[in-house]
């Protein structure tokens, strides 16, 4: 079945970083795009980045850009986000969510969500 | 930034009401628009598409409607397993942006 698996996260001291990683199974990664999705205790969802079917079109929340980096391996059928710098605000459960397989394609549109990987930034 | 914004935040309902959860966006977003569903400690889950069409196996209670800047999700009979906190997300632009949630608790 389609299935999306986060894993890296954990208690990192703040100003460090972080990769996290999300494997896809059971459809064809590479013909989907891909979303990060965090959601802070207590707090709602928040839509952080998106990259495309060949990873040459993303895009960044304005509160994330220029410290997250978002990537994938269509040969290993897995999507990255790399953190930098981390701060207490960055603590979050992170998704990762399948996109469409272009921006019109609203069938698949985010319906498919991982199980999440938790973020804690210590000080 | 296109902004987000629902009503209400919070309401208190009983089983077998309807439930009207309306989310306005700060500009046109055509219909690229979905809800989603949250329960405590669980992971979102895609109600609606497309402002308006029902995703596959939800029931068929779950209403969506609306287009350009004003939708609504509307649950037609409230049942026991309706309450959640519910989201909507505009992806006609980016970045991409979610309500702030509507929770939806028992009378």
């Amino acid at each position: 079945q389609v299935q999306l698996v986060e894993s890296g996260g954990g208690v990192v001291q703040a100003g460090r970083s972080l990769r996290l990683s999300c494997a896809g199974s059971g459809f064809t990664f590479s013909t989907y795009g891909m979303h990060w999705v965090r959601q802070a205790p207590g707090e709602g969802l928040e839509w952080v980045a998106l990259i495309w079917l060949d990873g040459n079109n993303i895009y960044y929340a304005d509160s994330v850009k220029g410290r997250f980096t978002i990537s994938r391996d269509n040969s290993r059928n897995t999507l990255y986000l790399q953190i930098n710098s981390l701060r207490a605000e960055d603590t979050a459960v992170y998704y990762c969510a399948r996109a469409g397989s272009s921006s019109g394609d609203y069938y698949h549109y985010m319906d498919v969500w991982g199980k999440g990987t938790t973020v804690t930034v210590s000080s | 930034d296109i902004q987000m914004t629902q009503s209400p935040s919070a309401m208190s309902a009983s089983v077998g009401d309807r439930v009207t959860i309306t989310c306005r966006a700060s500009q046109g977003i055509s219909n690229y628009l979905a809800w989603f569903q949250q329960k405590p400690g669980k992971v979102p889950k895609r109600l609606i598409y497309a402002a308006s069409s029902l995703q596959s196996g939800v029931p068929s209670r779950f209403s969506g409607s609306g287009s350009g800047t004003e939708f609504t999700l509307t649950i037609s009979s409230l049942q026991p397993e309706d309450f959640a906190t519910y989201y909507c997300l505009q992806h006609n632009s980016y970045p991409h942006t979610f309500g702030p949630g509507t929770k939806v608790d028992i009378k």
